[in-house]
């Protein structure tokens, strides 16, 4: 099956500081990468839709420049959080567009837990 | 109105029993239907997928699709301990391609 992982699967840093993360496709090349974030007993908010080559799609409501998403192979996207503070902690969810049947499905990442201090 | 309804639950079942996990939505384009599990801090894994209205099987697992009424189901059979996690309904339009909604998910919990 289609393996999506994420790395760091956790991370602590201080207020504004910046973080990557990264999100790798391990056995198919994956065109379009999405990107969430998931807060405590809630459901997974998409931030943006990433596009290899191209620029990122923000969902309303997210700052682009504070979340700055690069797609720059078919194998990975990365999201990096710039300027975090204690509000952007949250849990980071990406997965990557693959063939499911003849349709195609969305396979997830194992997330990254951020918590700014 | 949110596009997607879910229970969060929590839902508690003994082992061994009938688990029915339920969404509905308002959106009549969506055409594809999803079921997501979520262990506790890890990424939701795909676990049923449906086009369109009718049922499907997987081992323990049902999930059935009534488009007239926009409700959406899955069935557990013989729950097990490991099937305790959140499970989230997803689903999307006509295109493949298109992004997917979810549920909020149902916190799942099945005591031996």
């Amino acid at each position: 099956g289609a393996v999506v992982s994420q790395h760091p699967s956790r991370v602590i840093c201080k207020s504004g500081t910046s973080v990557k993360i990264e999100c790798r496709s391990l056995d198919f090349q994956a065109t379009t990468m999405f990107w969430y974030r998931q807060f405590p007993k809630q459901s997974l908010m998409l931030m943006a839709t990433s596009n290899e080559g191209s620029k990122a799609t923000y969902e309303q409501g997210v700052e682009k420049d504070k979340f700055l998403i690069n797609h720059a192979s078919l194998t990975l996207s990365t999201l990096t959080v710039t300027s975090a503070h204690p509000e952007d902690s949250s849990f980071y969810i990406c997965s990557a567009r693959a063939p499911h049947g003849q349709s195609y499905e969305q396979y997830f990442g194992p997330g990254t837990r951020l918590t700014v201090t | 109105q949110k596009e997607v309804e879910q229970d969060p639950g929590p839902l508690s079942v003994p082992e061994g029993a009938i688990v029915s996990l339920n969404c509905t939505y308002s959106n009549s384009a969506f055409q594809y239907f999803m079921w997501y599990r979520q262990y506790s801090r890890k990424g939701p894994e795909l676990l049923m997928y449906t086009y369109s209205s009718g049922n499907k099987e997987d081992g323990r697992f049902t999930a059935q699709v009534d488009k007239s009424s926009k409700y959406i189901s899955l069935f557990i059979r013989d729950s097990q301990p490991s099937d305790s996690a959140t499970y989230l309904c997803a689903m999307k339009g006509g295109s493949t391609l298109g992004r997917l909604y979810f549920g909020r998910g149902t916190q799942l919990t099945v005591w031996p």
